[in-house]
């Protein structure tokens, strides 16, 4: 079975540079498949913020793809976030999962979460 | 931007009862790129039902989805303890969108 785990600090400064890393396991990265980025604030639903191929090919929210990058390193099995100038509406858990682009879209394995706050 | 509405915000059930949850379109989903996913909190969202009315791997028959242009429904046939937490629907058109959730809560 796929797994995902999500890691990086739990804390940034507001305007730094917000880092995390996905590691895939059960499932090779180079095999297909997208590999997306999903973020929950706190009492707020969910927001895609984008997603990669193995490739490099990548797909970002309208309305973050000026401050988001996102990254793949096939030969470690893993994806990475960055957010550029985060504020405290950055704020949120951030989840990693296996995007079907070019199927139905939809995410069908997810990490559990890791909860980023954005605070001096 | 597709902008999904989904009703009600809560709902407020017993084990046992059938739920109908919605998810409207503000836009027609011409291919039927809607997905509905469980989330308990705490724990990764967990995806039940793709392409509107395809069964992900290993969920129960209970969850069913239907629906197409602008209006689609997840229903739980008999709720059971664990199915009580937040459900989301997910479209992909021009751009991927989540909807604000519909809670189901124990009455």
């Amino acid at each position: 079975q796929v797994q995902l785990q999500e890691s990086g600090p739990g804390l940034v400064t507001p305007s730094e540079t917000l880092s995390l890393t996905c590691t895939v396991s059960g499932y090779s990265i180079s095999t297909g498949y997208y590999w997306g980025w999903i973020r929950q604030p706190p009492g707020k639903g969910l927001e895609w913020i984008g997603g990669i191929y193995h490739s490099g090919n990548t797909y970002y929210n309208p309305s973050l793809r000026s401050r988001v990058t996102i990254s793949v390193d096939t030969s470690k099995n893993q994806f990475s976030l960055k957010v550029s100038s985060v504020t405290a509406a950055d704020t949120a858990v951030y989840y990693c999962a296996r995007w079907s682009y070019g199927g139905f879209y939809d995410f069908d394995w997810w990490g559990q979460g890791a909860l980023v706050t954005v605070s001096s | 931007e597709i902008v999904l509405t989904q009703s009600p915000g809560t709902l407020s059930l017993s084990p046992g009862e059938r739920a109908t949850l919605s998810c409207r379109a503000s836009q027609s989903l011409s291919n039927t790129y809607l997905a509905w996913y469980q989330h308990r909190p705490g724990q990764a969202p967990r995806l039940l039902i793709y392409g509107a009315s395809t069964r992900a791997i290993g969920i129960s028959d209970r969850f069913s989805g239907s629906g197409s242009g602008t209006d689609f429904t997840l229903t739980i046939s008999r709720l059971e303890p664990e199915d009580f937490a937040v459900y989301y629907c997910q479209q992909y058109g021009s751009s991927l969108t989540f909807g604000p959730g519909t809670k189901v809560d124990i009455k």
